[in-house]
C-alpha cells in the first residue's frame, strides 16, 4: 500500500460543476498537510495548505479527517482554467511525501 | 512566479555521464530540497538542504549527491548515469524545513534525458 493514495482519475467536470476528490494517508503522525496543482509538463504551484479545522480560498475547499486519514479538495463552480493534476501532499518527519495525484478536466 | 530558478532548462547525457543540476532558492529561504518526478507519477523526495548541511534523505543510492551553498543556493549532482534517471527534476525552497509544515515553493524544473 502507497504511503500517500489519490483515484488517478481522470475526471471530467462540465464546466460550473463542484468536484471533490480524495487522498488517503497511512502515517497517523503526519502533521502538515498540503495540495498542490500541476499542469502539464509544468512545476508542481501551492494550492493551499490543509488545517485541522479545514479552510477555503475562494472557490477551493480542503477538509482533514485525522480518524479515516484522508485529506479532501472541493472545488466549486469550475472553470476551464482548473484543469490540471491535483497532488496531495502529507509531510512524514523531515520530508514531504507525495500522491500521483488526479488529473481534472473541466469541459465546457 | 515562486522566485526559484533552475539550470540548465534541459539536458540530453549518456548513460555513464555525470551531470550538475542548479537551484537558486526564494529570496529568505534557507532550505532547499531535490525531487525526481518521472512521467505520470508523483515528485520523490530525493534529499534536503537546511543551511548548508543535508537535512534528511530519500531512497535514492549515493550517487545522487548534493550542495548547498552559504547563498543557499544548491547543486544536484549525479554521477554514473542510467537510462532510468531521465526525469524532470524539481528543486523546491522552503522558509525553514519543509517537514516543520512550512510550505515549499518550487523552480520550473530540469529535465533531464539519459539515453
Amino acid at each position: 500500500r502507497k504511503e500517500v493514495e489519490q483515484d488517478p482519475g481522470p475526471f471530467n467536470v462540465p464546466e460550473g460543476a463542484t468536484v471533490a476528490f480524495n487522498c488517503t494517508y497511512s502515517n497517523s503522525a503526519s502533521q502538515s498537510f498540503f495540495w498542490y496543482r500541476q499542469d502539464c509538463r509544468k512545476e508542481p504551484k501551492l494550492l493551499m495548505s490543509v488545517y485541522s479545522s479545514g479552510n477555503e480560498d475562494g472557490r477551493f475547499t480542503a477538509q482533514l479527517n485525522r480518524a479515516s486519514q484522508y485529506i479532501s479538495l472541493l472545488i466549486r463552480d469550475s472553470k476551464l482554467s482548473d484543469s490540471a493534476t491535483y497532488l496531495c501532499v502529507v509531510e512524514r518527519g523531515y520530508q514531504l511525501i507525495w500522491g500521483a495525484g488526479t488529473k481534472l478536466i473541466i469541459k465546457p | 512566479e515562486t522566485g526559484v530558478t533552475q539550470s540548465p532548462t534541459h539536458l540530453i547525457k549518456t548513460r555513464g555521464q555525470q551531470v550538475t543540476l542548479r537551484c537558486s532558492s526564494q529570496s529568505g529561504h534557507n532550505t532547499v530540497s531535490w525531487y525526481q518526478q518521472a512521467l505520470g507519477q508523483g515528485p520523490q523526495f530525493i534529499f534536503q538542504y537546511y543551511r548548508e548541511e543535508e537535512n534528511g534523505r530519500g531512497n535514492f543510492p549515493p550517487r545522487f549527491s548534493g550542495l548547498q551553498f552559504p547563498n543557499y543556493s544548491s547543486e544536484l549532482n549525479v554521477n554514473a548515469l542510467e537510462l532510468d534517471d531521465s526525469a524532470l527534476y524539481l528543486c523546491a525552497s522552503s522558509l525553514e524545513l519543509a517537514g516543520a509544515g512550512h510550505e515549499q515553493y518550487f523552480g520550473p524544473g530540469t529535465r533531464l534525458t539519459v539515453t
